[in-house]
């Protein structure tokens, strides 16, 4: 079974804070996704890599920043917390093009931020 | 750019019936389309995969059906249980590359009553 694990299930922050969410995956995929989600918005996708070192935008990357240093591990940076950045954040894995499953997508528990 | 909506916020199912939930989407038809589950304050859970070229797939007492003329996903559940409370979230993707994107929908909230 794939596994993605998430560093926290649960941070509080203050505003201005620089703040680092970790992901990880065990099933050696390619691609890897940031989201958040938010009531009456769905997922939103912030960021995502295809490869070691390589990060394309999503649809809300404002306010972000993220780093691909190893194939298993996808960190979301806040630069500098602020207040509408609380929020259910999502990371997900999916296999490159030829894998089992390439299609899906394989999330970790969330972490639920809050910053104050 | 490509919308979707799920019928419904929240469903309310007397347990033994039938759910029925949609997914409608606007914009170009998608190369395959998903159904998750989602619990809460957890991740969603991939549940049911359908390709463009197929109509109707079923697993156990889940079945999803792709109408791309009347861009429409239809996901049910046959004799509903009280453990299928959640929320159900769809979710479509243009093409098969490794940079294709998966769009979601905002989530139908299921529940069961017994």
């Amino acid at each position: 079974d794939v596994k993605v694990t998430q560093s926290s299930r649960y941070l509080v922050k203050r505003t201005g804070e620089k703040v680092f969410l970790e992901c990880v995956q065990d099933m050696d995929h390619e691609n890897m996704f940031w989201y958040r989600q938010d009531p009456g918005l769905g997922l939103r996708l912030i960021y995502f890599s295809y490869d070691v070192k390589m990060k394309e935008k999503g649809d809300i990357p404002e306010g972000y920043s993220v780093s691909r240093e190893k194939k298993e591990r996808f960190s979301l940076i806040l630069e500098s917390a602020s207040t509408n950045q609380t929020s259910m954040y999502l990371c997900a894995s999916r296999g490159s093009v030829g894998a089992p499953n390439q299609e899906t997508q394989y999330f970790g528990p969330g972490t639920r931020l809050l910053v104050l | 750019s490509q919308k979707i909506e799920q019928n419904s916020e929240a469903l309310n199912i007397q347990e033994g019936k039938t759910a029925t939930l949609t997914c409608n989407y606007t914009n170009y038809s998608p190369a395959y389309l998903q159904w998750y589950r989602q619990d809460p304050g957890r991740g969603p859970v991939f549940l049911l995969l359908i390709r463009e070229n197929e109509k109707e797939k079923r697993k156990e007492r889940l079945k999803v059906t792709f109408d791309t003329t009347l861009k429409q996903s239809l996901f049910h559940i046959t004799a509903s249980q009280p453990a299928d409370s959640a929320t159900y979230l769809c979710a479509l993707t243009r093409g098969y590359s490794s940079a294709s994107k998966i769009i979601f929908g905002s989530g139908t909230r299921l529940s069961i009553r017994p």
